[in-house]
């Protein structure tokens, strides 16, 4: 079993829609943990932080479920823009290893 | 926000030549770095972690004798992939770890790498 897993997809939806991608990880010691964008071609991009009480940024939402031991990322209101690949990282206890998952395509189609 | 520079951004070389690729955070000090290979359409494949004064540590199956990971300072990592061959042509990506921003990761720009 892998470290961190996620749904690979990929997720289409259409404009307008509410998309929501979780990811789970083995590792009850794991201390932060970051939801990543990915372009076609391109690095990376930290979309944001995930927090134990849930956070929010415009569109995106963010929570952690240590009990569960997975995180969420929901998307309301997609838009064209919104297509990429999303990956989680998460980070071991004590700055320890940082593992990402292997990501969740999304594509929103008009 | 914290930036992580890499160079070069594209590379070609002849088959059998070595190649250098930077990995610099330009403001924060990163004691942990990280390189990864991404081929097409697959997800990030972490090769090795890299910690400022020590030596790397490899993922399994990744030769360090081939891809040589160098962390000298607390700014700077480097990955020379010696002796290319077509095969390892791909997109090289290296990450810092910045230990005052609660352990955000931020990502170099890539280097893509074509052997010929």
């Amino acid at each position: 079993r892998k470290e961190v897993e996620q749904d690979p997809g990929p997720f289409n939806v259409p404009e307008g829609a509410t998309v929501a991608f979780n990811c789970t990880y083995s590792n009850s010691a794991s201390q932060s943990f970051f939801w990543y964008r990915q372009d076609c071609r391109k690095e990376p991009k930290l979309l944001m932080s995930v927090y134990s009480s849930g956070n929010e940024d415009g569109r995106f939402t963010a929570q952690l479920n240590r009990a569960s031991q997975y995180i969420s990322l929901l998307i309301r209101d997609s838009k064209l823009s919104d297509s990429a690949t999303y990956l989680c990282v998460v980070n071991g206890f004590n700055a320890g290893k940082s593992t990402f998952g292997d990501g969740t395509t999304l594509t929103v189609k008009p | 926000g914290a930036v992580v520079s890499q160079h070069p951004s594209r590379v070609i070389c002849k088959s059998g030549t070595s190649v250098k690729i930077e990995c610099r955070s330009l403001d924060f000090q990163a004691t942990t770095m990280f390189w990864y290979r991404q081929f097409p359409k697959q997800s990030l494949m972490l090769m090795a972690t890299s910690n400022e004064g020590s030596k790397a540590t490899y993922e399994q199956g990744v030769e360090k004798d081939k891809f040589l990971i160098n962390h000298a300072s607390l700014t700077l990592s480097t990955l020379t992939v010696t002796s290319a061959h077509p095969e390892d042509s791909s997109f090289y990506i290296c990450s810092a770890r910045d230990g005052k921003s609660g352990n955000t990761i931020y990502f170099g720009e890539g280097s893509w790498l074509t052997v010929v």
